[in-house]
């Protein structure tokens, strides 16, 4: 198994471009989250979803928008990108397992916007 | 809301040493607790977890133990090795079975080992 995979690791844009970070995971996982971290904030929570067809907002949603087609593919879309979006983005997928979900990290994509 | 509260960083410690990082976080319920490590340049992988009040958490010769009475989770190692150096993400989920897949992270704390 890949695990949780995301594209691409790096990533300049300028202000106002749009770009999409891709996940994906072969786990089978029903759900996957992405979440941002900065220096000093430690990580947090932008999109979540529970399945396909389902997306909820997590903490800092504003400016992202998210879609699950499938189980595997949850992107996430930047429509116009601002400085304040400059941060490290990190997917996950969960499993249910002893009662607590199990996140499973992606190596991340990290995003400069100039 | 929820939020975890962990020590300050950066530490740095030699090669065989104690370690602990303190955690302690604030729930309306009863959460379970995890521990993260990030490792340079990768993504976030768990450590260690607990589900329920005194419940104690190990991997990797790491340990934390949920103590509801002080509402904490401190990570504790008794020899750090090099290896060991990375960032220490304290966390918690809300809710029961199903429900509880969101993570709530303290800010993370950088522990360098040197040799």
């Amino acid at each position: 198994n890949a695990g949780v995979t995301q594209t691409p690791k790096f990533q300049v844009l300028k202000t106002g471009q749009s770009m999409t970070l891709q996940c994906a995971q072969d786990m089978n996982h029903e759900y996957m989250s992405w979440y941002r971290q900065d220096p000093g904030m430690g990580l947090r929570l932008i999109h979540y979803s529970v399945g396909a067809g389902i997306t909820d907002q997590g903490e800092v949603p504003n400016g992202y928008n998210v879609s699950r087609s499938t189980t595997e593919d949850f992107p996430l879309r930047l429509l116009s990108a601002a400085p304040s979006q400059t941060s490290v983005y990190f997917c996950a997928s969960s499993v249910l397992a002893g009662g607590v979900h199990e996140q499973f990290f992606g190596p991340g994509t990290r995003l400069t916007v100039l | 809301g929820d939020s975890v509260t962990q020590m300050e960083g950066p530490v740095t410690l030699s090669e065989e040493a104690f370690l602990t990082i303190n955690c302690t976080y604030t729930a309306t319920g009863y959460p379970s607790l995890f521990w993260y490590v990030q490792y340079p340049g990768e993504g976030l992988q768990l450590l260690l977890k607990a589900t329920k009040a005194d419940d104690k958490g190990s991997n990797k010769g790491f340990e934390a133990t949920y103590r509801k009475e002080t509402t904490s989770f401190h990570l504790e190692k008794g020899s750090v090795q090099v290896s060991d150096s990375a960032v220490y993400f304290c966390a918690l989920s809300e809710g029961s079975g199903g429900s509880n897949y969101k993570l709530t992270f303290g800010k993370g704390t950088l522990l360098t080992v040197n040799p």
